[in-house]
């Protein structure tokens, strides 16, 4: 059916940088829009990027705004999120996700990975 | 922009029924069709349930169900079953192309 890998995350210092990535496998990557949604502990989801199939559409939430940048590689199957000028409330599990944008179904997701933003 | 509003935990007994209500306001909810339902069980990532307020994607059981009247969308889960116990949570296209996501709801079985 399709399968999400995010790597990248770790510990990192307040105002540090850190990328995350997400390797898709069994689907046609290059036709899927793609996201990621953060969930700090103990706490809810958060939708915090989305890019279109060409990258010709990418949107963010107000709270990474600036400070995050999303891409995508369609010849390597992967999507990134650049996490820079990174905040204590940055800590999260963050996760990726394959969405239809006209649904809002998020009908893949990886199994995420854990940033903790911490002197 | 804040979280849609849900409660912070039902509870059922198995075979019961259960609804989870999802709040939002006239910028969210209440404008577009475009409400989806997520199950996470502890540890796990999330798996879709419903879009497009009503539409359950293959595999996912019919006990599950949505609607949506005005600013507020609700799931309901039919014939409770012990594997259902887990956060549940609602999602919203916001406009300005911007999502937002429900608090999040914890389900007891009984």
């Amino acid at each position: 059916e399709g399968q999400l890998v995010e790597s990248g995350g770790g510990l990192v210092q307040p105002g540090g940088s850190l990328r995350l990535s997400c390797a898709a496998s069994g689907f046609i990557f290059n036709s899927y829009n793609m996201n990621w949604v953060r969930q700090a502990p103990g706490k809810g989801l958060e939708w915090i990027a989305h890019i279109s199939t060409s990258s010709s559409t990418i949107y963010y939430a107000d709270s990474v705004k600036g400070r995050f940048t999303i891409s995508r590689d369609n010849a390597k199957n992967s999507v990134s999120l650049q996490m820079n000028s990174l905040r204590d409330e940055d800590t999260a599990v963050y996760y990726c996700a394959r969405v239809d944008w006209g649904s809002l179904a998020f009908d893949i997701w990886g199994q995420g990975t854990m940033v903790t933003v911490s002197s | 922009q804040s979280a849609l509003t849900q409660p912070a935990s039902v509870s059922g007994s198995p075979g019961q029924s259960i609804t989870i209500s999802c709040t939002g306001s006239i910028s969210d909810v209440g404008s577009y069709n475009l409400v989806s339902w997520y199950q996470q069980h502890p540890g796990k990532a999330p798996k879709v349930l419903l879009y497009e307020v009503t539409k359950r994607p293959s595999g996912v059981s019919n006990r599950f169900s949505g609607a949506k009247s005005g600013n507020t969308a609700s799931l309901t889960i039919s014939g409770l079953q012990a594997e259902d116990e887990a956060d549940y949570y609602c999602c919203s296209f916001a406009g300005s192309s911007t999502i937002i996501f429900g608090g999040g709801t914890q389900l007891t079985v009984l």
